[in-house]
């Protein structure tokens, strides 16, 4: 089985600083790691996946994640915040061997504040 | 890119009715969707997965018998919520993949608001 835990339901940020959202996942198997963002009374959107190759990680919006299997961990950054990144941001681990599609496994969420 | 669309968007229905939601995948053919339910505030988690042809993988936990799932077509997956209840209220989002994604990629649609009077 896995899991996912986001630390942190809420964080808070002035517009221009770092964002720094925590994803710490539980896996028997090579995971592949997504985050993905959500806003008010919509469906997820793709920000970033990590499928087996870099370990570093770019995505839209100027976001990115760093893969590190000895912290299981795939925290998202982006270097300076903007109004509109506020959102619900998830992630989520797929951990599926058997082969075809896999549903997800996701974290609870984290809450992003953008300070003005 | 891939667009996935969910009708209704929102649905307000009475207790012991049946509300069925549609989630289409509108240019790509969607060998397997994936239902998914959502609480106020609070994460996703996977219902069922539904190859299409074939009957429905349902998460532990989660009746069968009141959320039917059929995927009769390679864009086309119906979810129906039999006998709501005021519990059932809930979002509901699907998603749908294709052979060409990674494994556990997946296009998600916008979601439909039940609320169960």
């Amino acid at each position: 089985a896995q899991s996912v835990t986001q630390l942190g339901s809420h964080v808070s940020v002035s517009e221009g600083a770092l964002v720094l959202l925590r994803c710490n996942y539980s896996s028997s198997v090579p995971p592949y790691l997504f985050w993905y963002v959500q806003y008010p009374n919509q469906g997820l959107q793709l920000l970033l996946k990590y499928t087996s190759a870099a370990t570093l990680v770019k995505g839209i919006n100027g976001f990115e994640a760093e893969f590190k299997k000895s912290e299981t961990s795939f925290h998202l950054t982006k270097p300076s915040a903007h109004m509109s990144d506020a959102a619900e941001y998830f992630c989520a681990v797929s951990a599926y061997s058997g082969g075809g599609a896999d549903g997800l496994t996701f974290g609870k969420g984290t809450h992003l504040i953008i300070q003005p | 890119g891939a667009v996935v669309s969910q009708h209704p968007s929102r649905v307000i229905c009475k207790s012991g009715t049946s509300v069925k939601i549609e989630c289409r995948s509108l240019d790509f053919q969607a060998t397997t969707m994936f239902w998914y339910r959502q609480f106020p505030k609070q994460s996703l988690m996977l219902m069922a997965t539904s190859n299409e042809g074939s009957k429905a993988t349902y998460e532990q936990g989660v009746e069968k018998d009141k959320f039917l799932i059929n995927h009769a077509s390679l864009t086309l997956s119906t979810l129906t919520v039999t006998s709501a209840h005021p519990e059932d209220s809930s979002f509901y989002i699907c998603s749908a993949s294709d052979p060409g994604l990674s494994r556990g990629e997946q296009y998600f649609g916008p979601g439909t608001r039940l609320t169960v009077t």
